[in-house]
């Protein structure tokens, strides 16, 4: 079965610019999960969806936004980049939603996706 | 919220001798803690977790320990071997959204 992939795995913008990185789940796993990983901060969630809704967003600027698919994809979008946006963006898949629930499946994590903002 | 605290940062160990890396959480209704092994340049990597209805869980060379009244839960790897060197992060659930919070890693070294 393969595993979580993203794309780009790299990526370099500029400040005010927006880019848009994407997630493809395990083949039959609803959940997508997005967390930002910095030296400083460690990581951080960002928003999670499923079955095309987000559940859950965590502490971040409306500047990052996400979606869905009926194929259960995700896109995550940030708009105005700003220098401290620069982080590896992790997407995770799951079987089952790992917001609002008492009982967890794994979770596993993709390669994730290295944005450097100049 | 949640509070997850890690410890050590880093942890170096010759190779052979065990390592264990111990994390606290505050939310006493959490239920559930997994730790991921994260090497250079790759995504975190599921290695063990375990569920509130159990004290230890072991796999070959590691294993969990979860104290529940104490609040806090222990990795523990044997006869390390270099390959084991990675960062580690520990995880439990928390806030309303029974989202994971994650611990900040600990960096292990494995000398040969």
């Amino acid at each position: 079965k393969a595993g979580v992939t993203q794309t780009p795995r790299y990526l370099i913008k500029t400040r005010g610019q927006q880019v848009t990185l994407s997630c493809s789940p395990i083949s039959g796993h609803r959940s997508v999960s997005w967390y930002q990983q910095t030296p400083g901060q460690g990581l951080q969630f960002l928003f999670e969806y499923f079955s095309e809704t987000q559940r859950n967003k965590g502490n971040f600027p409306g500047r990052f936004s996400g979606r869905q698919f009926s194929n259960s994809r995700s896109e995550m979008n940030v708009s105005t980049l700003e220098l401290g946006d620069s982080a590896l963006y992790l997407c995770a898949s799951s079987s089952r939603p790992t917001s609002g629930s008492r009982v967890y499946n794994e979770q596993f994590f993709g390669p994730g996706t290295r944005l450097t903002v100049l | 919220g949640e509070n997850v605290e890690q410890h050590p940062s880093t942890l170096s160990v010759q190779e052979g001798d065990s390592a264990v890396i111990k994390c606290t959480y505050s939310d006493s209704a959490s239920n559930y803690f997994p730790w991921y092994k994260q090497e250079l340049g790759k995504g975190p990597q599921l290695i063990i977790d375990i569920r509130s209805n159990v004290g230890e869980k072991k796999d070959q060379r590691i294993a969990v320990t979860l104290n529940k009244t104490a609040k806090h839960f222990s990795l523990h790897i044997t006869e390390t071997q270099p390959e084991d060197s990675a960062v580690y992060f520990c995880a439990a659930p928390s806030g309303s959204a029974r989202q994971l919070t994650f611990g900040s890693g600990t960096q292990l070294t494995v000398l040969p």
